[in-house]
Order: structure tokens, then sequence, then C-alpha cells
């Protein structure tokens, strides 16, 4: 079945600091890969996403490209805000398949001043 | 704005009581799903929809079920609490003929069990 693996958390950063936040997975066939974040008492929102190989998503200076070849799809973003503090979830959907999201355990980051 | 509802915010009930949580979207989705959130384990399906009166359970369905009378509601049902149940509920919204995979949640129902 399809899984997606990502960073554990808590990552802790400086304002103004480059983020990484690693995601990879595992499908069968030509997935859409995304990431979601949830800021503090909030539902999860749609922040970027990649349909395709080589595509790139990118969403309020985060930034996702969508690598085949490393089956990966890892977040970054160049310098970090405070109000960035939030946890981010990778996830995959799989291209034809039936309304199905598989998320990853999800990666806390906190940014401090 | 689109949006998806939920009922409650918080809920504390006691163990075996029946709990039903609800979900309201406004953007004319065929699809609706719920969703648990737990720490350590990131989101789990628990149930969802891709139209009205139909259901289909997800990765964890034990001790739960679903009712989707109306397009725009999807409710979950919890027939008797036990205190493994206590997590965050999300329900979320999809439209059929986008990408499967973008998903509208809403701000979740967190439950506690006693």
């Amino acid at each position: 079945g399809n899984s997606v693996t990502q960073m554990e958390g808590p990552v802790t950063l400086s304002e103004e600091a480059f983020l990484t936040i690693n995601c990879t997975y595992t499908a069968t066939g030509y997935p859409s890969l995304f990431w979601y974040v949830q800021y503090p008492g909030e539902g999860l929102q749609l922040l970027l996403k990649a349909t395709k190989a080589d595509d790139k998503g990118s969403n309020k200076g985060f930034e996702a490209t969508y690598r085949k070849e490393t089956t990966s799809f890892h977040l970054e973003k160049g310098s970090v805000q405070v109000s960035d503090s939030a946890v981010y979830f990778c996830a995959l959907s799989e291209f034809g398949g039936y309304q199905k999201v598989t998320f990853g355990t999800g990666t806390k980051l906190q940014v401090i001043p | 704005d689109v949006k998806v509802t939920q009922s409650s915010r918080y809920l504390v009930k006691r163990t075996g009581e029946k709990v039903f949580l609800e979900c309201v979207q406004d953007m004319d989705h065929e699809n609706m799903f719920w969703y648990r959130q737990d720490p350590g384990l990131g989101l789990r399906l628990i149930y969802f929809s891709y139209d009205v009166k139909m259901k289909e359970k997800g990765d964890i369905p034990e001790g739960y079920s679903v009712s989707r009378e109306k397009k725009e509601r999807f409710s979950l049902i919890l027939e008797s609490a036990s205190t493994n149940q206590t997590s965050m509920y999300l329900c979320a919204s999809s439209f059929s003929g986008g990408d499967t995979g973008e998903l509208f949640f809403g701000e979740g129902s967190r439950l506690t069990v006693l």
C-alpha cells in the first residue's frame, strides 16, 4: 500500500534560518503530492502541491519539488518567521485512486525570535 | 470564503455515551471524510462518503459509524464511547472533478471520553 514518511520533530529554528523538512513516499502508481499545514488550534490547510514528476509547488515562500527518482518531496523555506510555527504534513493522493489521501505523521516546527 | 464547519470544538463525554459529531460544508463537494488525529500517528481515515447515503470504511472504522443524508452534511457517530476514542476528529471535503488529494478541512473537534 501507499505510505508517507517524514522526519520526526519537533524542529526548532531561529527566525530567518533555512528550513528543510524531509518527506519520502511509497506508491504503486503516479501520485500527486501535497504539503498541508496546521496552525495551532486550527484544521489543516493546503500549503502547496505537485501533480507530476519534476513539478515544483510553491506558496508563502515554501517550495517542494516532486522527485520521482528519489521518491521525495522535501519542503524548504529560505527564511522562516515566527508565524511559520505549525505542524506540517506531507501527503499523497494516488492518481486515479479512489478519493484516499495518505498522510505522514506530521512535523512540528517551532520558530523562535 | 469556502467553509467546512464542525459543530463542536470541544466535547467531554462519559464512557458508554452515544456521541454525534457533525460536519457541514458549503462548497457543494461530493466527497466527505472523517479523520482522527493522534500525536505520533498523524491522520487516520475513519470513514468517507462519495455521495449522499453512500459510505466507505477507511483504515480504522471499528467503533464508529457515519451518516450522510444530505450532500452538505456528514455525521460521525460513536455508538458507545470509550476512553481510547479520546482524540481530535477532523472532517474534510473534496470535489470529485478536481484533484482528489486537495482536501478542505474543518477546525476539528477535540473529544475527551472519561
